[in-house]
């Protein structure tokens, strides 16, 4: 059984639409967060959910937006997509102690 | 804020070499610091934590990192690097009861046989 699944794995899209990528846990964490990692491996923060409620909204912009309608599920949405938001996004849960539970990634690229 | 530098983007050490992976951190507070391992096209997967409990920390596939608060570090070792270990290594740190996790930028290591 797969801990943190995220669907697509890919996306390849063009300059300008809209895309969105799901998240689920079966681990029972109440907090999942969405990264992104650049072509140079750095890991940056996105969002945090904390049972559904936003806890951590980093510098991100208004085109991104994260939804949780559950403490199981947080996905995340890009309108308007551009060439900088091409990069891999994880999906994240975590234990009380701050142990992070990823995802395999979903690679966006866009053309 | 809390931070942490991985100095050095690579290293590249022969099968059977100490691999020592450097991390410093900052932080106004007492950390929680982890290690994170990347293989290919997968996503990170913890190696080992530390809590303010034991200094010496063990994780799995052999790795330990120690805690030392007056050089503000936590280096990775593993006495004997095998090919399977070749993967992106990451350091991070989070302040106690915050559930921000930040992370370094990473260090490839490359198992030479």
């Amino acid at each position: 059984d797969t801990a943190v699944s995220q669907t697509p794995k890919y996306l390849v899209t063009q300059m300008g639409n809209d895309k969105s990528i799901k998240c689920e846990q079966n681990l029972g964490h109440d907090t999942m967060y969405w990264y992104k990692q650049d072509s140079k491996k750095f890991l940056k923060i996105m969002f945090s959910y904390n049972n559904k409620e936003l806890i951590i909204n980093e510098t991100v912009p208004n085109r991104f937006s994260p939804k949780s309608p559950d403490k199981a599920h947080l996905n995340l949405h890009i309108n308007s997509l551009e060439l900088g938001d091409s990069a891999v996004y994880f999906c994240a849960s975590s234990t009380n102690t701050g142990e992070l539970f990823f995802g395999e990634g979903s690679r966006l690229t866009v053309l | 804020a809390q931070s942490v530098t991985q100095l050095g983007s690579h290293v590249s050490v022969s099968e059977g070499a100490l691999v020592l992976l450097r991390c410093n951190y900052s932080s106004s507070v007492p950390p929680y610091l982890f290690w994170y391992v990347q293989y290919p096209n997968q996503g990170l997967q913890l190696l080992l934590k530390y809590t303010s409990a034991a200094t010496l920390v063990k994780g799995i596939n052999g790795f330990e990192a120690e805690f030392k608060k007056s050089e503000t570090s936590f280096h990775l070792t593993k006495p004997s690097a095998h090919m399977s270990d070749a993967a992106e290594y990451f350091c991070a740190v989070k302040r106690g009861g915050s559930e921000k996790l930040v992370f370094g930028k990473g260090m490839k290591l490359t198992v030479n046989p």
